[in-house]
């Protein structure tokens, strides 16, 4: 069975400061995927970013990057110059090509202070 | 534009009354997905159809049903048999992981139905 553990329920960042979310995962599959999904106010579900596990260098989409520790099991959320838009609830996510299921952690709520 | 429609965005039920959320998609995709989002447990799964007539249980299935008729279409009906009905559902849709290029199952998601039992 796949778990994901996000173990930040509320986090807050000033903005234009760096903040790091965590996630920590757990599969017995040796081929998976991991996203950090976004779901801002109006519930709206986007994709932020995806690591293949089977690649060892960090995903990075502008201002968002992690640190997929494959090891570990841990693959964390950095964004960088946080803006106001990045107020969310952000959710970790584990696919698995066997289970073919997506399993989302609880997720952390950011709040982006001005 | 291509995406994933899901209506009505809100939705009152008495209790003991059948409830059908509607998932509509035009990206031609073939897996389809429901989810429930209850504060504090993310989000958990409820039936899944990889292609048109059939699906599968996921997580939390009883008192929910779907249909699969259509490969756009993927109805929910909330039972009276779902002892806590009260949620926000999400539906998402995806290509086959045996399909395209997309092998890692990228979801999207629809807008979502708010259910309240009143």
């Amino acid at each position: 069975a796949q778990t994901v553990t996000q173990s930040q329920p509320e986090m807050s960042v000033q903005e234009a400061e760096t903040v790091t979310l965590s996630c920590t995962y757990d599969t017995s599959e040796s081929n998976y995927y991991l996203f950090w999904y976004k779901q801002p106010p109006s519930r709206q579900m986007i994709l932020v970013i995806r690591q293949e596990a089977y690649k060892q260098q960090n995903a990075t989409e502008n201002r968002f990057s992690v640190n997929f520790q494959k090891a570990a099991k841990s693959f964390s959320l950095k964004i960088s110059d946080s803006q106001l838009g990045d107020t969310a609830m952000y959710f970790c996510a584990c696919y698995g090509g066997a289970t073919n299921k997506l399993i989302f952690g609880t997720g952390t709520l950011l709040a982006v202070q001005p | 534009d291509g995406g994933i429609t899901q209506s009505p965005k809100y939705l009152f039920r008495k209790e003991g009354q059948n409830v059908t959320l509607s998932c509509e998609q035009n990206l031609n995709h073939d897996a389809m997905y429901w989810y429930r989002q209850d504060p504090g447990q993310g989000l958990r799964l409820i039936y899944y159809s990889q292609i048109v007539n059939d699906f599968q249980k996921g997580d939390i299935a009883e008192g929910y049903s779907v249909s699969r008729e259509k490969k756009e279409s993927f109805p929910l009906t909330v039972t009276s048999a779902q002892k806590n009905p009260t949620a926000f559902y999400l539906c998402a849709s995806s290509i086959r992981r045996d399909r395209g290029y997309r092998a890692d199952n990228e979801q999207f998601f629809g807008p979502g139905t708010r259910l309240t039992v009143l």
